[in-house]
């Protein structure tokens, strides 16, 4: 079976610009939560979608948002790009709660915005 | 609320000798704990977790970790490092209280065992 599944795997964007962020989550997994990780830090929650709905929100700007498909992929859109938004991005998937089945995470996407 | 302090930003040790990497954390219920480990350029591995029950748990590649409620830590433990353990590694809780699937990650610890 193939993991989970992020796209693409490194950018280059400039300050203002617009990105979407992909990622696939494992074949059944239902639930998709997206993480940001600035270089030298630990992973921050940005968002987790569980059947398409939103089941939550980290501390981050209107800036950020995310959907999740039908089919349980995941996009993550982030506007007005900054120069702090440079980080890796990880897709995180779970057939349901994280503390009973865990997380299975993607490669990521890194993202550098000059 | 919930919190994880890693205190170590890196732990050097020498192949074969005890592995000890810090965590401590902050909840308003009662915790779920997790370790991950990151290799360069890839995405976390999981290692093992608490839910409940026993305090000492028992994870992949050899690793365990203790949980301590009184110390509010959950320490990972490797008897004997290995080169190949070099790696970062994060600590992260889940309050049992809070909705949703939102783990709180610590900063990581950098682990480099030497040959």
């Amino acid at each position: 079976d193939a993991g989970v599944t992020q796209s693409p795997t490194h950018l280059i964007k400039t300050r203002g610009q617009h990105v979407t962020l992909r990622c696939s989550p494992i074949s059944g997994h239902k639930s998709v939560s997206w993480y940001q990780q600035v270089l030298g830090q630990g992973p921050q929650f940005i968002f987790q979608y569980y059947e398409k709905e939103e089941r939550g929100r980290g501390n981050f700007p209107d800036r950020f948002s995310a959907r999740q498909f039908p089919n349980y992929s995941s996009e993550l859109n982030v506007n007005a790009l900054l120069l702090g938004d440079s980080a890796l991005y990880l897709c995180a998937s779970s057939y349901d709660r994280v503390v009973d089945y865990g997380y299975t995470f993607g490669s990521g996407t890194r993202l550098t915005v000059v | 609320a919930q919190s994880v302090a890693q205190p170590e930003d890196q732990v050097n040790v020498a192949e074969g000798n005890p592995l000890t990497v810090k965590c401590t954390y902050s909840v308003s219920g009662n915790p779920y704990l997790f370790w991950y480990v990151q290799y360069p350029n890839r995405g976390l591995q999981f290692l093992l977790k608490y839910i409940t029950g026993d305090n000492l748990v028992k994870g992949s590649y050899g690793f365990e970790a203790e949980f301590n409620k009184s110390q509010t830590s959950f320490h990972l433990k490797k008897p004997s490092a290995l080169v190949s353990d070099s790696a970062l590694y994060f600590c992260a809780v889940r309050d049992d209280k809070a909705a949703g699937n939102k783990l709180t990650f610590g900063g990581g610890t950098r682990v480099l065992v030497k040959p």
